[in-house]
């Protein structure tokens, strides 16, 4: 089955600091990558997407590229801020389960200023 | 603001007892979907609807059922109420089962006592 693995938190970094979440998968078929984000008392929010290898998905600073041959999808953004203090999910949705969600655990970001 | 609205925002049940919870998807999005967030987890899929029909379900208990109505709402129906049901229930709407797109809603809290 489907299954997605990201590194687990609390990521603590200071303001303006580079950021890196990991996020591996295991998939079926070919499926299309998510990062959503978590605000405190919030619902999920989508942050950004892919749909095909190589492609890259941008959103707010944060980048993330889809490597099928490492079958991971990194999280980056190169300068946080204190506002992106959050929890982030990676997801997978695949044609053969209905495109229905498939989401890691979860990372907390703490970015202090 | 994604457009989907959850009810009640918070909830505390007993064990044993019944629980419905709803959502009003964005208008015109023809399939929603449901999920269960343990706290400090990933969100689990539940069930999914299209066109009022369950067109997919996760490793949830029969006890877990729900409807979906013409006018893009939703339910969610929780029988026997475990102490482990609790968690936050986040619905997801989308423009159709293909679109890998969703929105999801704030959320509904629900403590069992």
């Amino acid at each position: 089955g489907n299954s997605v693995t990201q590194m687990e938190g609390p990521v603590t970094l200071s303001e303006e600091a580079f950021l890196t979440i990991n996020c591996t998968y295991t998939a079926t078929g070919y499926p299309s990558l998510f990062w959503y984000v978590q605000y405190p008392g919030e619902g999920l929010q989508l942050l950004l997407k892919a749909t095909k290898a190589d492609d890259k998905g941008s959103n707010k600073g944060f980048e993330a590229t889809y490597r099928k041959e490492t079958t991971s999808f990194h999280l980056e953004k190169g300068s946080v801020q204190v506002s992106d203090s959050a929890v982030y999910f990676c997801a997978l949705s695949s044609n053969n389960a209905g495109n229905m969600l498939t989401f890691g655990g979860g990372t907390r970001l703490m970015v202090k200023p | 603001e994604t457009g989907v609205t959850q009810s009640p925002t918070h909830l505390i049940k007993t064990r044993g007892q019944q629980v419905t919870l709803r959502c009003s998807s964005q208008s015109g999005h023809n399939t929603v979907s449901w999920y269960q967030q343990a706290l400090g987890q990933g969100p689990q899929f539940i069930f999914q609807y299209y066109r009022e029909e369950e067109n997919g379900r996760g490793n949830f208990p029969p006890r877990f059922s729900g409807l979906q109505f013409p006018n893009y709402s939703s339910e969610l129906n929780v029988n026997a109420l475990e102490l482990d049901d609790s968690a936050l229930y986040l619905c997801a709407s989308r423009v159709d089962s293909l679109s890998y797109e969703q929105y999801f809603g704030p959320g509904t809290r629900l403590t069992v006592t």
